[in-house]
């Protein structure tokens, strides 16, 4: 069974430019988080879909907004990008609706120059 | 709000001696409580968790945690280390459909 698969894996924007990463998650799971990671703030939540639902959402401008398909893929988008937001933005998909295990993909690195 | 705690930014170990790290919590009630660890460059990968009943839990790897409700604890041991347990690893509460993550402890095997 394939892991939590994200897309691309590098990137490298520049400022003001806008991005959107792709998450294909375990075939099956209905469930998809987004994290972002940097070495100041640590894990920080974004949000969670269940069945294209937006259940939760961090505390993020709005700059950053996500979206979940009918088959389970997401794609999280930020406008607007700003040199803070380079990080490594994480995946994470989960079988069951109470989202009590979290699979999570490698990541993409996101660089805002 | 939840938080959790990890009390211990790195730790340094030798290869074959016993490994605690620390993680306390503050939530109203019991939450899913995680542990989950990271090597340079990769994602999150998941070595226990619990839920509810048996406070001692058994994880992959030769991990294993105690959840102690009275000190709102949850520490992860593992009693003989090995080299390529060197990763960081980070406590996470389970509320709302989200994870709240520690600041993760970093741990150097030396040997």
């Amino acid at each position: 069974k394939a892991g939590v698969t994200q897309t691309p894996r590098y990137l490298i924007k520049t400022r003001g430019q806008q991005v959107t990463l792709s998450c294909s998650p375990i075939s099956g799971h209905r469930s998809v988080s987004w994290y972002q990671q940097t070495p100041g703030q640590g894990l920080q939540f974004l949000f969670e879909y269940f069945s294209e639902t937006q259940r939760n959402k961090g505390n993020f401008p709005g700059r950053f907004s996500g979206r979940q398909f009918s088959n389970s893929r997401s794609e999280m988008n930020v406008s607007t990008l700003e040199l803070g937001d380079s990080a490594l933005y994480l995946c994470a998909s989960s079988a069951d609706r109470q989202n009590t295990e979290a699979f999570f993909g490698q990541g993409t690195r996101l660089t805002v120059v | 709000a939840q938080s959790v705690t990890q009390p211990d930014i790195h730790i340094t170990v030798s290869e074959g001696a016993s490994l605690e790290l620390r993680c306390n919590y503050s939530y109203g009630a019991t939450p899913y409580l995680f542990w989950y660890v990271q090597s340079p460059g990769q994602g999150l990968q998941l070595l226990l968790k619990y839920f509810s009943g048996d406070t001692l839990v058994q994880g992959i790897k030769g991990f294993e945690a105690e959840f102690k409700r009275s000190q709102s604890s949850f520490n992860l041991r593992k009693p003989s280390v090995h080299w390529s347990d060197a990763a960081e690893y980070f406590c996470a509460v389970g509320v709302n459909y989200k994870l709240s993550f520690g600041a993760g402890t970093t741990v150097t095997v030396r040997a």
